[in-house]
């Protein structure tokens, strides 16, 4: 069984500049959340996708988009990043349904720094 | 709106001894609660859940947690640390219509003394 992996896993952009973030979820997941984790703190909820589309999003300003594509892999999208975008981006896969046990599967992030 | 607060950011303990992490939350419909895990420069794994069945959860690792709906409380405990429990914990909650929605609290570092 594949867990989730993210990519990459370490990366440094300039103020101003956009962002990236791929994640594959765990073989037989259908959804897929972002996480902002902030030095020191706990994650954040961005946003879900479930069937390609968005299915919640928390507290994050619009220039944060995701896709989620048929397979069920996902990309998170930054835009105009700002020095308090650094952090640590944890996406977890999960499988919505009658099937569904709550549990979220993270990968082990990406690490993004802004200067 | 759900909400969680772990009291403690950091707890030190001693090889042997009992765990205990605090947890509350504060939710406006029943609350799914979970323990998640963080070891250095790695994502998070779950420890245990609960989901409206047995107020007692056992995990994995020799953790457990109870649910105290009067207390709005989510303790979790281990009775004998070992040293590879020394990690951050995260209390988190849901909303029971909102899967994979988790609200985190902002954690608690456990430090494990031989």
């Amino acid at each position: 069984e594949t867990g989730v992996t993210q990519s990459p896993t370490h990366l440094i952009k300039t103020r101003g500049q956009q962002v990236t973030l791929r994640c594959s979820s765990q073989s037989g997941h259908n959804t897929v959340s972002w996480y902002q984790q902030a030095l020191g703190q706990g994650p954040q909820f961005i946003f879900q996708y479930y069937r390609e589309e968005e299915n919640g999003r928390g507290n994050f300003p619009p220039r944060f988009s995701g896709l989620q594509f048929p397979n069920y892999s996902s990309e998170l999208n930054v835009n105009a990043l700002e020095l308090d975008d650094s952090a640590l981006y944890l996406c977890a896969s999960s499988l919505e349904g009658l099937m569904n046990t709550g549990e979220l599967f993270f990968g082990e992030g990406s690490r993004l720094t802004v200067l | 709106a759900q909400s969680v607060t772990q009291l403690g950011s950091h707890v030190s303990v001693s090889e042997g001894a009992l765990v205990l992490l605090r947890c509350n939350y504060s939710s406006s419909v029943p609350p799914y609660l979970f323990w998640y895990v963080q070891y250095p420069n790695q994502g998070l794994q779950l420890l245990l859940k609960y989901t409206s069945a047995a107020t007692l959860v056992k995990g994995i690792n020799g953790f457990e947690a109870e649910f105290k709906k009067s207390e709005t409380s989510f303790h979790l405990t281990k009775p004998s640390a070992h040293m590879s429990d020394a990690a951050e914990y995260f209390c988190a909650v849901s909303a029971t219509d909102s899967w994979g929605k988790l609200q985190f609290g902002a954690g608690t570092q456990v430090v494990v003394t031989p």
